[in-house]
């Protein structure tokens, strides 16, 4: 159980694009998303919280109109991110959190951006 | 918020020797310290975690501890295998509700055969 997926888990895009990027939880309900972004060699940055009918906790620094998070369901949540740019190009990971582990966070396969 | 700083960034053992690998958090308010390997490309996955309560934790090969005075908590792995080779990362997080995990800066393990 507690299974996440992600797709896709490879995206190539020209600059200028918009691409978006699914969570699902395949066999739980979760309440809350996180989305990370990882760059290589480096650790993993959160950029914002997802819960379920309400609008999304960005971190600091992180552009709301850019990164765009919908989390319309309690098996999903989506990222797009808005007019990709070459520096957008990183390793996107979700994870998702469900009460009845005390809150541990599954982590989905990731998502490698690419933008030309 | 939180700041966790993870020492080393590398580490380089031989096979069936030791490796621990340290890390500091700055919130007395975390309550629970996941352990995280992450293979080249692939998600993170828990190996272990320590809740505030307790001071040790063991599982098979791999142990962590944590001193919440100095606030510091370390992971142990002995025996060390050649698929122990990735990165590993610490994490911290307060209690209550789905509070967000902050990540250290990640450890580069190497297990020489």
């Amino acid at each position: 159980g507690a299974v996440v997926s992600q797709h896709p888990s490879r995206v190539i895009c020209k600059s200028g694009t918009s691409v978006k990027i699914e969570c699902r939880s395949l066999d739980f309900q979760a309440t809350t998303m996180f989305w990370y972004r990882q760059f290589p060699k480096q650790s993993l940055m959160l950029m914002a919280t997802s819960n379920e009918g309400s609008k999304a906790t960005y971190e600091q620094g992180v552009e709301k109109d850019k990164f765009l998070i919908n989390h319309a369901s309690l098996t999903l949540s989506t990222l797009t991110v808005t007019s990709a740019h070459p520096e957008d190009s990183s390793f996107y990971i979700c994870s998702a959190s469900r009460l009845a582990d005390d809150n541990e966070q599954f982590f989905g396969p990731g998502t490698r951006l690419t933008v030309l | 918020g939180e700041n966790v700083e993870q020492h080393p960034s590398t580490l380089s053992v031989q096979e069936g020797d030791s490796a621990v690998i340290k890390c500091t958090y700055s919130d007395s308010a975390s309550n629970y310290f996941p352990w995280y390997k992450q293979e080249l490309g692939k998600r993170p996955q828990l190996i272990i975690d320590i809740r505030s309560n307790v001071g040790e934790k063991k599982d098979q090969r791999i142990a962590v501890t944590l001193n919440k005075t100095a606030k510091h908590f370390s992971l142990h792995i002995t025996e060390t295998q050649p698929e122990d080779s990735a990165v590993y990362f610490c994490a911290a997080r307060p209690s209550g509700g789905y509070q967000k995990v902050t990540f250290g800066t990640g450890t580069k393990l190497q297990v020489i055969p």
